[in-house]
């Protein structure tokens, strides 16, 4: 099971919006609706964000969004703040109870 | 609240095996799958496999297949991974996971520290 594919860095100023691609194959982001993405700064535990493509959990504000396309998805932050400077990891499960992770994405809040 | 409280830090060397546990707390602990997830220094993350502690079913990666066994016990709301003949490139940090179609609570992580 190859690595899901994610830009290694992406940046933006505060305020701003910044998109994170990650590409699969039919195998898993194309063929199943479990896209998930995770927070992790430096030192800690990934956190949830956004599962099922496009919901967030309780306590996730409304600036972090997720969609899909074919064998694609992508995670949006609006409204940069300092504090989503961190690595952001896409996730997707790929049948027979596989899951692949994505290779992350640092993102710098400028 | 839901929490997964992990074992401590392991130092091993190199042909050795190590066990790791992940105590579940706060949820009904059949109910949800356990996944495996493994991050080596400044590494990004690795799912190495999945239990179910409703009836003991199991998927490891395949590039860790014949080295990695999950178990749980139900009695103590507790998941175990063992990973044994360890390698330099065993070294990282081990999260579990709770998994229902996504990884929504984490445990906060064991390192194994694999020497030659």
């Amino acid at each position: 099971q190859s690595a899901l594919t994610q830009p290694p860095s992406a940046s933006g100023s505060p305020g701003q919006s910044v998109t994170i691609s990650c590409t699969g194959t039919s195998n898993d982001i194309g063929d199943y609706r479990f896209v998930s993405w995770y927070q992790q700064h430096t030192g800690k535990a990934p956190k949830l964000i956004i599962f099922d493509v496009n919901k967030r959990p309780s306590g996730i504000p409304d600036r972090f969004s997720g969609s899909k396309s074919g064998n694609t998805a992508s995670l949006t932050v609006s409204g940069l703040q300092a504090d989503d400077e961190a690595d952001y990891y896409c996730n997707s499960y790929a049948g027979a109870n596989n899951w692949v992770f994505g290779g992350g994405t640092k993102l710098t809040v400028l | 609240q839901v929490q997964l409280v992990q074992s401590e830090t392991e130092v091993k060397k190199s042909g050795d095996s190590v066990k790791v546990s992940c105590k579940a707390s706060g949820y009904t602990f059949t109910k949800f799958g356990v996944s495996w997830v493994r991050q080596a220094p400044g590494q990004g993350l690795e799912w190495i496999g999945w239990i179910s502690p409703y009836n003991g079913n199991t998927n490891a990666a395949q590039k860790l297949r014949g080295r990695l066994t999950m178990t749980s016990d139900t009695s103590t709301r507790t998941a175990y991974m063992e990973l044994t003949n360890l390698r330099s490139d065993d070294t990282a940090v081990y999260y579990c996971a709770r998994e229902v179609n996504r990884l929504d609570f984490w445990g906060q992580g064991t390192l194994v520290i694999v020497s030659s």
